[in-house]
């Protein structure tokens, strides 16, 4: 019940395309969704985040998608561009014992020039 | 503001031997979490330690175990080495215990490698 499933596992974009990585979760305890961006050689760091009382979160061209009934979110990137080139997780956190992330598997974007 | 520093950042230690990880919290963070993240996977919860104590473990067997100083930096060891512990080791640093915003900050990690 701790599972959290990410899809694609790779992704490549065209510059100025959309990006779409897709996520789904089994505990319905879960009330806190992050999205990660990791580049080579780095820890991940905090992109964007979400809490289930919303349906949409927009910051720049990143937007978070949250589909309560479903057990679903999702990552937008609009307008990709190469430096965007990274692996993406999405991630979730319980708030009773709010000391873990459960990340997903990660998405390895390309966006192409 | 110093970010959080890991080292070293790169290891080799044969199966069987023991191994410390260390980690430097952000400047003003208390709480220090270790994750594992083998390779082309998601980072996996191993601890927290928050007060020089324990306060929350994944699912890691009694081989891997930290400590945490006054300083708040804090130590993971790794006893009888497996090959399946090859993997970056992530220490993330925050205020408090809870994993929310932009204040849960991660290392750059330490690439283990057990051959």
């Amino acid at each position: 019940q701790q599972q959290v499933k990410q899809s694609p596992q790779s992704l490549i974009v065209q510059k100025g395309g959309i990006s779409i990585i897709n996520c789904a979760y089994e505990n319905t305890a879960f009330d806190y969704f992050p999205w990660y961006q990791q580049f080579p050689g780095k820890g991940p760091a905090l992109l964007i985040a979400i809490r289930p009382d919303v349906s949409e979160k927009k910051e720049g061209r990143f937007t978070i998608s949250f589909n309560k009934s479903a057990k679903q979110f999702s990552l937008h990137i609009m307008d990709s561009q190469p430096g965007d080139s990274a692996t993406y997780f999405c991630a979730a956190s319980l708030s009773g014992s709010a000391r873990q992330l459960t990340f997903g598997s990660g998405t390895q974007l390309t966006v192409l020039p | 503001e110093t970010g959080v520093t890991q080292s070293p950042t790169h290891l080799i230690k044969t199966r069987g031997q023991q191994v410390t990880l260390r980690c430097s919290s952000q400047s003003g963070h208390n709480t220090v979490s270790w994750y594992q993240q083998a390779l082309g996977q998601g980072p996996q919860f191993i601890f927290q330690y928050y007060r020089e104590e324990e306060n929350g473990r994944g699912n890691f067997p009694p081989r891997f175990s930290g400590l945490q100083f006054p300083n708040y930096s804090s130590e993971l060891n790794v006893n009888a080495l497996e090959l399946d512990d090859s993997a970056l080791y992530l220490c993330a640093s925050s205020l408090g215990t809870g994993t929310r915003g932009y204040g849960y900050t991660f290392g750059s990690g330490t690439r283990l490698t057990v051959v």
